[in-house]
């Protein structure tokens, strides 16, 4: 079955730097890439994704890019903000497939500081 | 519009009761899943609805955890006679899956403790 790895699993940055989390997967037929942010507390909420038909996908300060030949993907965000500051998840499924499950990285926690 | 809702936002139980929990998907979502997070961990997949279909329950961890669909809406998972591992949070999320769009909404979670 599918594995996805993350790293890293804990990241700091001041203020205005750019952060990078990176994941790696393991199932070659996996096609559905999002992207979950996690506050305290709550549930995870999809701030980007991407298929297997693009390689890079930009959203304002945040851009999540696909190696599909080396089975990575990584989400980059610039100009971090104090309220960046949350547990990122990477994930990977078969998306195309009904009822396939999202396979979760461990996450990891961002921390802003101002 | 209403996000995926779930009951109770925190239960403390103790070992060997049973415990329900319950999810209230978004309207007109036919996928349901339900996912837990221990402490420290990422997600991990317990069972999927898709409208009428037989739920995939391939990632159940025990026969004490089981679920069901009822109208194929609300969901309920229940935890039988519960032990201090199965402490976590239970998240539940939908999806329209029209094939197109599979992006799953999460709710806020169950938070479980077990004593």
């Amino acid at each position: 079955g599918e594995n996805v790895e993350q790293h890293p699993s804990t990241l700091s940055v001041q203020e205005g730097d750019s952060a990078v989390i990176k994941c790696t997967y393991s199932d070659s037929a996996s096609n559905y890439f999002p992207w979950y942010k996690q506050e305290l507390g709550k549930g995870p909420q999809l701030i980007i994704d991407i298929r297997s038909n693009v390689g890079e996908k930009k959203d304002q300060r945040i851009a999540v890019t696909l190696n599909k030949t080396a089975k990575h993907f990584s989400l980059h965000i610039t100009e971090t903000q104090p309220e960046d500051s949350a547990v990122y998840f990477c994930a990977a499924s078969r998306g195309n497939q009904a009822g396939t499950a999202l396979i979760f990285g461990k996450g990891t926690t961002l921390s802003v500081s101002s | 519009g209403a996000g995926v809702s779930q009951s109770p936002s925190n239960k403390v139980t103790e070992k060997g009761k049973d415990v329900e929990l319950r999810c209230d998907p978004i309207s007109g979502h036919t996928a349901l899943y339900w996912y837990r997070q221990s402490l420290g961990q990422g997600l991990e997949f317990l069972i999927y609805f898709q409208g009428n279909s037989a739920p995939d329950k391939s990632g159940l961890p025990s026969d004490r955890f089981s679920a069901e669909r009822t109208g194929g809406s609300v969901s309920t998972l229940t935890i039988q006679r519960t032990q201090q591992e199965d402490s976590a949070v239970y998240l539940c999320a939908s999806s329209k899956w029209t094939g197109l769009d599979e992006t799953q909404y999460f709710g806020p979670g169950t938070r479980l403790l077990v004593l």
